[in-house]
């Protein structure tokens, strides 16, 4: 079965500063996608990065990047330049491409504060 | 706009009583699933569908039925809700191809005392 870890269950940052919020998975598959997705208070689910595993790439979207090292099997999200606005719960995911179903495995969360 | 959605948002029922927590989707995704969430554990699968009238099993599935007679709805039934029911309940659905991104519903907070 697959696992996702993320260790670090609260992390506190200041405005404007970097952070990175760590994940790492544990899978024996080689074609997998991972996400991060974001959970502010509203509690709305939002899509944050994805993560294709064939790509060596590093996916960006704006101030949010991800360090993904296959090998290590370790997939951190960076976000720069903190707004209070990232104040959230955020999520690791794994997806294992799968028939009939691709199946979603998701880390414990990180609570992230940003401070002003 | 696309969009998932459920209800009811917020529920707070006895033990034994039945309930049905709604969800639809009008993205014509192929999948749908239901997760709950619970502080330290994240998001756990209750149960998904592939397609209308095809269903199975997730992580954690006792206590729970669902159903999928048309491709928009996937009703997540209690027929016998407990205290350990007691969670924040998501629905979400996805492609089957293409980017693979699950869309989820906006989440409901079930009490059960």
């Amino acid at each position: 079965a697959q696992t996702v870890t993320q260790s670090q269950p609260e992390m506190s940052v200041q405005e404007a500063e970097t952070v990175t919020l760590s994940c790492t998975y544990d899978t024996s598959e080689n074609n997998y996608y991972l996400f991060w997705y974001k959970q502010p208070p509203s509690r709305q689910m939002i899509l944050v990065i994805r993560q294709e595993a064939y790509k060596q790439q590093n996916a960006t979207e704006n101030r949010f990047s991800v360090n993904f090292q296959k090998a290590a099997k370790s997939f951190s999200l960076k976000i720069s330049d903190s707004q209070l606005g990232d104040t959230a719960m955020y999520f690791c995911a794994f997806m294992k491409l799968g028939i009939p179903f691709n199946k979603f495995y998701f880390g414990s969360g990180t609570k992230l504060n940003v401070k002003p | 706009e696309a969009q998932v959605t459920q209800n009811p948002r917020y529920l707070i029922t006895v033990t034994g009583k039945k309930l049905t927590v709604t969800c639809s989707q009008n993205m014509n995704h192929e999948y749908m699933s239901w997760y709950r969430q619970d502080p330290g554990l994240g998001l756990r699968q209750i149960y998904y569908s592939m397609n209308v009238e095809v269903t199975d099993k997730g992580d954690v599935p006792e206590g729970y039925k669902v159903s999928r007679k048309e491709k928009r709805n996937f009703p997540l039934i209690l027929e016998s809700p407990s205290p350990n029911q007691t969670s924040l309940y998501f629905c979400a659905s996805s492609p089957r191809t293409g980017n693979y991104e699950q869309y989820f519903g906006p989440g409901t907070r079930l009490t059960v005392t």
